[in-house]
């Protein structure tokens, strides 16, 4: 089946800095990439869709400045997690797919901010 | 907006033993997926449904478009099998794949 990698797998961060998370379509091409944050105990939610080529689409109330998301080429998007705050410690993922096939899934990142 | 929910939320069984995890949602989607998650974190696609019964090993999965309901079955269960297991819903939307949405998950152990 098709493989998605995500890297880092986790990451721990002082307050103030920036993280950049990758995800990467390995063998197939992805205009489309969503982004996903789960707190702990809680179910994964979309944070934001991110389109080859043009801006992402964000869900409400998730900060466009805060979480930056670059989508430049079919294989690989990147979030940056900008001026991170203990509260922005979660897990994120992301995953791709194609019409009408099962969703691929990257291992995830565990963030922690100190 | 399309409400996803899953019964039960923690399940304890005997290894041996026949699991059912069910979920059902609010409005018409274009294909349901089951997924396992590790404790680790990484989720991986179980089933893609969007209508009948598939099966893979001793895992089982059925649809009812109609009553908007479906249910994971596993056979025989394993401690292996301990994990969460998250059902959710994707609609396209003009022949794009659609975000999930997804349930919150049932937590499965499986007793030695």
């Amino acid at each position: 089946g098709a493989v998605v990698s995500q890297h880092p797998s986790w990451v721990i961060c002082k307050s103030g800095t920036s993280v950049k998370i990758e995800c990467r379509s390995l063998d197939f091409q992805a205009t489309t990439m969503f982004w996903y944050r789960q707190f702990p105990k809680q179910s994964l939610m979309l944070m934001a869709t991110s389109n080859e080529g043009s801006k992402a689409t964000y869900e409400q109330g998730v900060e466009k400045d805060k979480f930056l998301i670059n989508h430049a080429s079919l294989t690989l998007s990147t979030l940056t997690v900008t001026s991170a705050h203990p509260e922005d410690s979660s897990f994120y993922i992301c995953s791709a797919g194609q019409v009408n096939t099962e969703a691929f899934f990257g291992q995830g990142t565990r963030l922690t901010v100190v | 907006k399309n409400e996803v929910e899953q019964s039960p939320q923690n399940l304890t069984a005997q290894e041996g033993e026949f699991i059912t995890i069910n979920c059902s949602y609010s409005v018409g989607i274009s294909a349901l997926h089951w997924l396992q998650q590790h404790p680790g974190g990484g989720i991986v696609s179980l089933f893609m449904l969007s209508s009948g019964k598939k099966k893979h090993g001793r895992l089982i999965a059925t649809i009812n478009i109609q009553e908007k309901h479906s249910s994971l079955h596993i056979t025989a269960s394993h401690p292996r099998d301990s994990a969460v297991y998250i059902c959710a819903v994707s609609m396209n939307y003009g022949g794009s794949q659609g975000n999930l949405i997804f349930g919150k998950g049932t937590k499965l152990s499986v007793k030695p």
